[in-house]
């Protein structure tokens, strides 16, 4: 079945690039996701990217993708406190229809001032 | 009001109980979710109804019971929990199409404790 799997944990220091990083199983995956949860909150998308491209850049966030590896990471520069959050990867098998996406935990994101 | 409405934002109740979760949504979707957040452990899938029908259920026990009378909204009917059954319930949606990523828009969540 589908798994994906991130760390718990990451800490960086204000101004300081974060790499979140992911692995997934499903290698039939159309689409990859990246969703933050702010404390008290649901979960928001951030960004994704289709599994034909590698590269996908959109103002402070990098999503870089190896499907050879079936490896997906999420960069943040210049981090701020504001980023301090819980970031869910995920991935979609399906193209169109209903969503039968699988997430990871999610790695929790601590920024330090 | 926009986006995913979900209410209660918090509720306790004892293993006897009867309650309900509701999810109202605004975007003009026609899928919506219910998904189970534990803490440690990744987002689980419970139910999906696409165009009102019940299209996933993920071998969820029967003490959780979900409706969906519109496509604007979804209950989920709870009756005699666990205390493992404590969690972040979070309601979703989404637009179906052809092709293409399908966004889930999230609520805020209700988070349940079963005492």
């Amino acid at each position: 079945g589908e798994d994906v799997e991130q760390s718990l944990f990451l800490s960086v220091r204000e101004g300081d690039s974060s790499v979140i990083n992911c692995t997934y199983t499903d290698s039939s995956s159309t689409y990859l996701y990246w969703y933050k949860q702010e404390p008290g909150a649901g979960l928001q998308l951030l960004t994704y990217i289709f599994s034909n491209m590698d590269m996908k850049q959109d103002q402070r966030l990098t999503v870089l993708l190896n499907k050879k590896d079936k490896h997906l990471s999420l960069r943040i520069a210049d981090t701020q406190t504001g980023d301090s959050a819980i970031y869910f990867c995920a991935e979609d098998p399906n193209s169109g229809g209903y969503q039968k996406v699988t997430f990871g935990i999610g790695t929790k994101l601590q920024v330090i001032p | 009001e926009t986006g995913v409405t979900q209410t209660p934002r918090h509720l306790v109740m004892g293993m006897t109980n009867k309650k309900s979760l509701k999810c109202e949504q605004h975007l003009g979707h026609n899928a919506m979710y219910w998904y189970k957040q534990s803490a440690k452990k990744p987002l689980e899938l419970m139910f999906v109804y696409s165009l009102e029908e019940r299209v996933e259920n993920n071998s969820v026990p029967s003490r959780f019971s979900p409706e969906c009378p519109n496509s604007s909204h979804l209950f989920l009917h709870l009756h005699t929990l666990q205390p493992e059954d404590s969690a972040l319930y979070l309601c979703a949606s989404s637009q179906e199409s052809g092709s293409g990523a399908n966004v889930l828009t999230f609520g805020a969540g209700s988070r349940l404790t079963v005492l």
